[in-house]
C-alpha cells in the first residue's frame, strides 16, 4: 500500500498570502489528485492528474509534482479557501489518501 | 447536474448488519465505476470499495474484505453497500463517489450517511 504523507498538518494563512501544501508518496505514483473539504461538507474534487483544475476551481490554485513529491499551491489566499485538503493516489491498489492539511485563515 | 444521494445509515450494534444505498442521477450510471469512501469522526478519508460499471468487478481494502459487499442495480441507477459483522471502528460517514471514467480517483461525491456502531 502506498502511504501518502501531507505537510504541514495544520497551517494558517493571511488573505493574499501564497500557500503551498505538500504530499509525499512512499513509492512513485503517476499522478496525484487533491480534494477540498470544508467544515461539515463532503469532499470535492479540486485538482486531478497532478495539475488539472476541477470545474469551478479558481485559477489561483495550481498543482505540480512528479514521482513521490507533489504540491498544491494557492497563489493568493482568500477567505473561502479555508478548508482541509487531502491528496490521493490511484496509481496502485488500494487507492489511498493522505491524512489532510487543515488550512485556516489568519 | 450529477447527484449522489446516500441513505440507510444509523445506529447499529456490533456484529450486526446494515445496507447503504446511493441513488444516482444526472449521468449515465451504467457507464461509470462507483465507489464508497468513509470518514471516521474527525479523521481522514478511507476508500472502502469500488465496483466496475457493469458490476462484474469488485474491489476492497483488507480492512473490510469479507465483511462488506458492494453491488449496483444499473436499471435503478442505485449503488449499494452491504456491511456485515460491523465493528466499532466502522463508525464513520460513508460517501458514495463516482470514479472519473476508469481511473482510480473520484470526480463526484454524495453528502454522506452516518453509520454508528455501538451497543
Amino acid at each position: 500500500e502506498i502511504v501518502l504523507t501531507q505537510s504541514p498538518t495544520t497551517m494558517a494563512a493571511s488573505p493574499g498570502e501564497k500557500v503551498t501544501l505538500t504530499c509525499r508518496a512512499s513509492s512513485s505514483v503517476s499522478y496525484m489528485h487533491w480534494y477540498q473539504q470544508r467544515s461539515g461538507a463532503s469532499p470535492k474534487l479540486w485538482i486531478y492528474e497532478t495539475s488539472k483544475l476541477a470545474s469551478g476551481v479558481p485559477n489561483r490554485f495550481s498543482g505540480s509534482g512528479s514521482g513521490t513529491s507533489y504540491s498544491l499551491t494557492i497563489n493568493s489566499m482568500e477567505t473561502e479557501d479555508a478548508a482541509t485538503y487531502y491528496c490521493q493516489q490511484g496509481s496502485s491498489y488500494p487507492p489511498t489518501f493522505g491524512a489532510g492539511t487543515k488550512l485556516e485563515l489568519k | 447536474e450529477v447527484q449522489l444521494v446516500e441513505s440507510g445509515g444509523g445506529l447499529v450494534q456490533p456484529g450486526r448488519s446494515l445496507k447503504l444505498s446511493c441513488a444516482a442521477s444526472g449521468f449515465t450510471f451504467s457507464s461509470f465505476p462507483m465507489a464508497w469512501v468513509r470518514q471516521a469522526p474527525k479523521k481522514g478519508l478511507e476508500w472502502v470499495a469500488s465496483i466496475s460499471s457493469g458490476g462484474g468487478g469488485t474491489y476492497y481494502p483488507d480492512s473490510v474484505k469479507g465483511r462488506f459487499t458492494i453491488s449496483r442495480d444499473n436499471a435503478k441507477s442505485t449503488l449499494y453497500l452491504q456491511m456485515d459483522s460491523l465493528r466499532s471502528e466502522d463508525t464513520a460517514s460513508y460517501y458514495c463517489a463516482r470514479h472519473f471514467s476508469n481511473s482510480n480517483w473520484f470526480a463526484y461525491w454524495g453528502q454522506g450517511t452516518l453509520v454508528t456502531v455501538s451497543s
